[in-house]
């Protein structure tokens, strides 16, 4: 994987609904893995930076796990609320910063 | 402690000419970094800067330029605008290692016509 790639692009749950997004790197020269939220109107807010494989940080009511070797992380949203709609982009570092397109997640009261 | 300004937050330009943006970063942060993005696109990165030196760099045309003051605030010059160049950019600042969070500004929306 040359790009970082997001999947899905959108998701719609219900409150209450837990949910996942899962983001894919380049396996080689890794650095670190970003996560950030964009909430409309707003600039992205850091979620997490990631550097070690195996890793899992946890902050509230979401969470991700690293997997550098294969190339990819998680990001766990447990119990969603209307408040966690946004965009949530992950971005790979080595040299620069590589964005993926990020996910789309409306939460339905 | 202030986050990540930049002016100005709205410009509309003409084909032709040239604009300068500018981002003032968090107190104590060294690098700057600059992002665009336009509709259906996802933040595509310009370049860095840590420490008044471009460190890093996109892959956009020379039409699209930085530097850095000794302070750290950060402008951006895109020379003989095009339409397409009508986007959000956005930068942000960190203390510059990989491993540390960036804090984004609320970004500059350019519109070429």
């Amino acid at each position: 994987i040359l790009n970082v790639e997001q999947s899905p692009q959108s998701l719609h749950v219900q409150e209450g609904d837990s949910t996942n997004f899962t983001c894919s790197f380049p396996s080689s020269n890794f650095y670190a893995l970003h996560w950030y939220r964009w909430e409309t109107a707003k600039s992205p807010e850091a979620l997490f930076v990631m550097t070690l494989n195996g890793d899992e940080k946890k902050k509230g009511r979401i969470s991700a796990t690293l997997n550098t070797k294969e190339g990819y992380s998680y990001l766990y949203i447990k119990g969603s609320q209307p408040e966690d709609s946004a965009t949530y982009l992950c971005a790979f570092r080595n040299n620069d910063m590589r964005f993926g397109a990020g996910t789309r997640l409306t939460v339905k009261p | 402690k202030a986050g990540v300004t930049q002016t100005p937050r709205y410009l509309i330009k003409t084909r032709g000419q040239q604009v300068t943006l500018s981002c003032s970063p968090i107190s104590g942060h060294r690098s700057v970094s600059w992002y665009q993005q336009t509709p259906g696109q996802g933040l595509q990165f310009l370049f860095e800067y840590f420490s008044e030196t471009q460190r890093n760099k996109g892959n956009f045309p020379g039409r699209f330029s930085g530097r850095q003051f000794s302070n750290s605030r950060s402008e951006m010059n895109v020379s003989t605008l095009e339409l397409g160049d009508s986007a959000l950019y956005l930068c942000a600042s960190s203390l510059g290692t990989a491993n540390t969070e960036a804090f984004f500004g609320q970004g500059t929306r350019l519109t070429v016509v």
